[in-house]
């Protein structure tokens, strides 16, 4: 089953305000990371969270992580028209045995910002 | 440029037909992976390798096969058992397989059937 959720499923909002997606995963995890595509393209990794920090930050990226709520946030500040793409987070699996992870990723938060 | 590559970027698959779908990477990188992602869905995992002449599969494999003869190589074929191969394809690197490695994409391969 698959371990993101993102929400929203799509967002609209104005250049210049800030935009906020949700992630949220099943089983407990030892790192969470957030990815962006663009329209018909590969995915760019945008920032890695371990399951130890709550908050980190990138640029106008902002990624928060609660472990007890199974969910992460990302939060883009003054959005700008480049920003438009979809955004998904990825998630390992924190049961696994070391040495043999993968990603499962989730479906995604299509954000589109409005010039 | 380092990087990861992808071609075609547009395969058309006649019906009984396989096909596949090329992925090269020259960033030094042990592992190596295949997605498929359909309109408006997230990224489903195909086949994994960790290193040359190992692959496991992923979560949805049927119908998919795959080699990794070479470090820098790891191709995709799609056989005539995938009833529903219409998808994009993207395949990715990383330095390992550990869950805190940056994993880098190709371009992506969209595969339409005729």
């Amino acid at each position: 089953s698959q371990q993101g959720e993102e929400d929203p499923q799509a967002l609209s909002i104005q250049e210049g305000e800030n935009a906020t997606m949700n992630c949220s995963y099943k089983t407990s995890i030892n790192n969470l990371q957030w990815y962006r595509q663009n329209s018909g393209r590969g995915l760019v990794h945008l920032i890695l969270i371990r399951s130890n920090e709550r908050e980190k930050h990138s640029g106008r990226l902002r990624v928060t992580l609660d472990t007890s709520k199974k969910s992460s946030s990302l939060l883009i500040t003054a959005s700008r028209a480049a920003d438009t793409a979809s955004y998904f987070c990825a998630t390992d699996d924190g049961l696994s045995n070391f040495g043999n992870e993968k990603l499962t990723f989730g479906t995604g938060t299509r954000l589109t910002i409005i010039p | 440029d380092g990087g990861i590559t992808q071609s075609p970027k547009y395969l058309f698959r006649k019906e009984g037909q396989n096909v596949t779908l090329s992925c090269e990477q020259n960033l030094n990188h042990d592992a190596m992976y295949w997605y498929r992602q359909d309109p408006g869905q997230g990224l489903r995992l195909i086949y994994y390798s960790q290193i040359v002449n190992d692959f496991q599969k992923g979560d949805i494999a049927e119908g998919y096969s795959v080699s990794r003869e070479k470090k820098e190589s790891f191709p995709l074929t799609v056989t005539s058992a995938q009833k529903n191969p219409t998808a994009f394809y993207l395949c990715a690197s990383s330095t390992n397989a550990r869950g805190w490695e940056t994993q880098y994409f190709g371009p992506g391969t969209r595969l339409l059937v005729l």
